[in-house]
C-alpha cells in the first residue's frame, strides 16, 4: 500500500513571503502521480498542482511549484508571495492503482497554513 | 463546467436513522469517487464508479453503506442505521479525460447524534 507523510501539522508565514510544505511518499510503483490540494474552512478540496513520476521538469502553476525529488521520494509544495487567502489546510496525495482501474487518491494528514499580515 | 455538486451540504440525524446523499459530477466525467474525511485527517477512499459500474469498494464501506450510480450520471450514497462513528464529511469527486486530477464537490457534513 502506498503512503503519504506530511510532518508539519501547522506552518506560519508572513504575507508576501514564500513557504514550503513538506510531503514524502512511499511506493513500489514506477509510474505514479502526486497531487496537492487546498482545503479552506468551507471544506471543498481545490486542486493546485500535479506531478507525474516521469515528468522531467518540476511542475509549476502560477504561485505554486512542486519541488520533486524522486530519489528522496519527496514532493514539497512551494507557495511564493503568500497571500492572506492562502490560509487553509493543504493535502498531499498520491494516485494509487486500485481494482477496476480506480486510480484512487491516498492523502496525507495535511498541513494547516496560516498567513499572517 | 459547472463543477461537482453535492446535496445536502449538511445533515444532522439521530443514531439509527438512514440517510442518503447525492452527488452530481461534471457532466462529461465517467469516473466518480466517494471519500470520507474525519476531523484532523485527510480524505479516505470509499468507493469508485466507472460510468454506472461500481468497480471498487474500500474495506471502510461496511454493509450499512451502499452506493449507486444508476445511469452513469449522478450518484447516491446511503448509510443505513447510522452510528455516531459515521459523523464525517462525505466528499464526492469526478474525473474525466484529459485530466489527471479529480474534481471535488463541496462535501456533505454528516452529524449523527
Amino acid at each position: 500500500a502506498q503512503k503519504i507523510t506530511q510532518t508539519q501539522p501547522g506552518m506560519f508565514v508572513q504575507e508576501k513571503e514564500a513557504v514550503t510544505l513538506d510531503c514524502t511518499y512511499d511506493t513500489s510503483d514506477q509510474s505514479y502521480g502526486l497531487f496537492w490540494y487546498k482545503q479552506p474552512s468551507s471544506g471543498e478540496m481545490i486542486f493546485l498542482i500535479y506531478q507525474g513520476s516521469y515528468d522531467e521538469q518540476n511542475a509549476t502553476e502560477g504561485r505554486y511549484s512542486l519541488n520533486f525529488q524522486k530519489a528522496r521520494k519527496s514532493a514539497n509544495l512551494v507557495i511564493s508571495a503568500s497571500q492572506l487567502g492562502d490560509s487553509a489546510m493543504y493535502f498531499c496525495a498520491m494516485r494509487e492503482r486500485g481494482r477496476g482501474g480506480s486510480e484512487k487518491l491516498v492523502f496525507g494528514k495535511g498541513t494547516k497554513l496560516t498567513v499572517n499580515p | 463546467d459547472t463543477g461537482v455538486s453535492q446535496d445536502p451540504r449538511h445533515k444532522i440525524t439521530k443514531r439509527g436513522q438512514n440517510v442518503t446523499f447525492r452527488c452530481d459530477p461534471i457532466s462529461e466525467h465517467n469516473r466518480l469517487y466517494w471519500y470520507r474525511q474525519t476531523l484532523g485527517q485527510g480524505p479516505e477512499f470509499l468507493t469508485y464508479f466507472q460510468n454506472e459500474a461500481q468497480l471498487e469498494k474500500s474495506r471502510l464501506l461496511s454493509d450499512r453503506f451502499s452506493a449507486e450510480r444508476p445511469k452513469g450520471s449522478f450518484s447516491t450514497l446511503e448509510i443505513q442505521r447510522t452510528e455516531q462513528g459515521d459523523s464525517a464529511m462525505y466528499l464526492c469527486a469526478s474525473r474525466g479525460l484529459p485530466h489527471n486530477e479529480q474534481f471535488f464537490g463541496p462535501g456533505t457534513r454528516l452529524t449523527v447524534l
